[in-house]
């Protein structure tokens, strides 16, 4: 049975810093592995998504990372800002073409 | 062309009314699918449907809960004698077709039901 984590859980960093977001997952038989962006009480943002066959995507300021072998993604941001603070959501498409989610990241960009 | 439309946004019900949640999927999509947050939880799988056809309702709780995706109209997901534990975020998808290339999925606004 396919298995999300996401971690941390929450993180808490100041303006302008990078950092980098964790995913893992436990069956490698992925169709693609998709980031979100969900802000309090709203809908989900889609970020990112990158094919079993790819190794990263890129789009402005994120950079997303797949291994698909190890079972693992990393979102990274550049240049934080206040405006990134959110919860990113990780989420596989497994081979029942449903999404398995992480618990998500609560980020938080102080300013 | 506009995304996937849910609605309502909210929705509130007493214990034992019934619900009914709609989901556009964008133009030229064929399959849906219902997903749950429930609160402080991460998304779940509910069901996926495509025009006229469950494929899979694996996560569909057996009672109350049942969908349709008509060859008119759009998709329902209806919450028969709703309980408090089904107050959540229900989030519909949508993708153009299947098959062994990779599709993404592609989400509505969501519609937020609380039981009282």
């Amino acid at each position: 049975k396919q298995e999300v984590t996401q971690i941390p859980a929450a993180l808490s960093v100041p303006e302008g810093e990078n950092l980098v977001l964790n995913c893992s997952f436990t069956d490698s038989a992925i169709y693609n592995l998709q980031w979100f962006r969900q802000d309090p009480g709203k809908g989900l943002t889609s970020l990112l998504l990158i094919q079993s066959s790819q190794r990263e995507q890129t789009s402005g300021r994120l950079n997303a990372s797949l291994d698909k072998s190890s079972g693992r993604s990393t979102l990274y941001i550049a240049a934080s800002q206040p405006g990134d603070s959110a919860t990113y959501l990780c989420a596989v498409e497994d081979s029942n073409y449903q999404l398995i989610w992480g618990a998500g990241t609560k980020l938080i960009i102080k300013p | 062309n506009a995304g996937v439309m849910q609605n309502p946004r909210h929705l509130v019900r007493r214990r034992g009314q019934e619900a009914r949640l709609r989901c556009s999927p964008m133009k030229g999509h064929s399959h849906v699918y219902w997903y749950r947050q429930l609160p402080e939880e991460g998304l779940k799988f509910m069901v996926y449907l495509q025009k006229e056809n469950i494929i899979d309702e694996s996560g569909m709780p057996k009672e109350r809960f049942s969908a349709e995706f008509p060859k008119e109209g759009p998709s329902i997901l209806r919450i028969q004698q709703v309980v408090r534990g089904d107050s959540a975020a229900y989030f519909c998808a949508s993708s153009p077709s299947r098959g062994p290339t990779s599709y993404e999925q592609y989400f509505g606004p969501g519609t937020r039901l609380t039981v009282t």
